[in-house]
């Protein structure tokens, strides 16, 4: 059964950067039939799609990223196959970026059949 | 304000029908799948339709999907308190290369 688990801070001061990680078990990170996405959704308001990467398995082709354009300049998505983990950095946080935080497996149309149990993250002084 | 639109609530009696209907255009839903997930507070979204009509394994009957055009729909039939939740519809955009959510649909069960 596959399973996804974010972990990071809480608590992130404004301006600085956000970091979480998604620990994924029971299936390969490294399978080419799937992407690998952040979701996020701010209190009281809908789900916000942050982005996606594709891993090829090919050192020659190396990953795809899929970012919203309007997180775009401060967002970068990463995988750590040997660690079977992927990463969402966020940088230049402000209030607004408050929301819970989910990891979620994405099929080859997009839609997602495995999400994490999310995390809050806060962002506050 | 989302890509995709939703009415904001829906609401029906036990035992009725609703449906929900999500509105896009020719970049999103007139060319990709359509999904939807079912929403509860503090638990992960939970898919309930992919590729526009398809069903994930343990997902009842009572709820089915289409889409017609720029326009999809998400029907729920044998209405339960326990559908109680938020529906959100889902799909690819092309212009924008990413994914896109409508805005969500609160259904409530009187």
């Amino acid at each position: 059964q596959l399973q996804l688990q974010e972990s990071g801070p809480g608590l992130v001061r404004p301006s600085e950067t956000l970091s979480l990680t998604c620990t994924v078990a029971g299936a390969s990170i490294s399978s080419t039939s799937y992407y690998w996405g952040w979701i996020r959704q701010p209190p009281g308001k809908g789900l916000e799609w942050i982005g996606m990467i594709y891993y090829s398995g090919s050192t020659f082709y190396g990953e795809t990223t899929y970012y919203n354009p309007s997180l775009k300049s401060r967002v970068t998505i990463s995988v750590d196959t040997s660690k079977s983990q992927f990463s969402l950095k966020l940088n230049s946080v402000t209030a607004a970026d408050t929301a819970v935080y989910y990891c979620a497996r994405l099929s080859g149309t997009y839609y997602s059949d495995y999400w994490g149990l999310g995390t809050l993250v806060t962002v506050s002084s | 304000q989302s890509v995709l639109t939703q009415p904001p609530s829906v609401s029906a009696a036990p035992g009725q029908k609703v449906t929900i209907s999500c509105s896009g255009s020719s970049s999103n839903i007139g060319n990709n799948y359509v999904f939807w997930y079912q929403h509860l507070p503090g638990t992960a979204p939970k898919l309930l339709i992919y590729d526009n009509n398809k069903r994930p394994s343990g997902i009842p009957d009572r709820f089915s999907g289409s889409k017609s055009g720029t326009s999809a729909t998400l029907g729920i039939t044998g209405l339960q308190t326990g559908d109680e939740a938020d529906y959100y519809c889902g799909t690819w955009d092309n212009s924008l290369s990413a994914g896109v959510f409508g805005g969500g649909t609160k259904l409530t069960v009187l």
